[in-house]
């Protein structure tokens, strides 16, 4: 079985432009999440969605990041304008309804210049 | 101050050594414990998961959870080169949002 896919693996793009990251998750899997991942510290949680609705977008900067999941599948998270400090690893996870069945991908690590 | 706290290391041991990892945590309504390893340029894959207080073993793996003392640890027994990696302890309340904490680079010298 396919795992969570993500693309691209790596961005590279001056500050001011824009940038989108695409997530395929685990088949089946209704609870999809975007993380961030900073050099040196864990996953901290940008958006999650149950099937197409985003439940917990508390810490999803709105002003340049934006996400979207349609028909509950597929994800893709927007940044724009992008900023120095947006340089990070972007993880995609999915999961059933089991903590213990949350599966991630390998990352989108953006570099902005 | 964070929800969770660990030590980042990093943490270097000969093969064949017993590893202890180890988070603090803060919040009591923390149910659910986990780790996961993370190579580079990998995302996290999961180790292992405990409900509440106790002990789970998986092989070379063992996990405990004392939540009287907010306390989480992972063991790894006859530690190999390939056990080289950061590793990641989360929890979480529910099945909602996960909390992580920094991770601890581990590397077994062969």
């Amino acid at each position: 079985e396919a795992g969570v896919v993500q693309s691209p693996r790596y961005k590279i793009i001056e500050k001011k432009q824009p940038v989108a990251f695409w997530c395929n998750p685990i088949s089946g899997h209704n609870t999809l999440y975007w993380y961030l991942q900073n050099l040196g510290q864990g996953p901290e949680l940008l958006i999650r969605y149950e099937n197409e609705e985003a439940v917990d977008d508390s810490q999803l900067p709105k002003d340049r990041f934006s996400a979207e999941r349609l028909k509950g599948v597929d994800s893709t998270l927007k940044i724009q304008p992008a900023e120095l400090g947006d340089s990070a690893v972007y993880l995609c996870a999915s999961s059933s309804t089991r903590p213990d069945e949350q599966f991630f991908g390998p990352g989108t690590r953006l570099t902005v210049l | 101050q964070k929800e969770v706290e660990q030590d980042p290391g990093p943490l270097s041991v000969p093969e064949g050594a017993i590893v202890s990892l180890n988070c603090t945590y803060s919040n009591s309504a923390f149910q659910y414990f986990m780790w996961y390893r993370q190579y580079s340029r990998k995302g996290p894959e999961l180790l292992m998961y405990t409900y509440s207080s106790g002990n789970k073993e998986d092989g070379r793996f063992t996990a405990q959870v004392d939540k009287s003392s907010k306390y989480i640890s992972l063991f790894i027994r006859d530690s190999q080169p390939s056990d080289s990696a950061t590793y990641l302890c989360a929890m979480c309340p529910n099945f909602n949002k996960f909390y992580f904490g920094s991770g601890t680079k581990l590397n077994v010298k062969p």
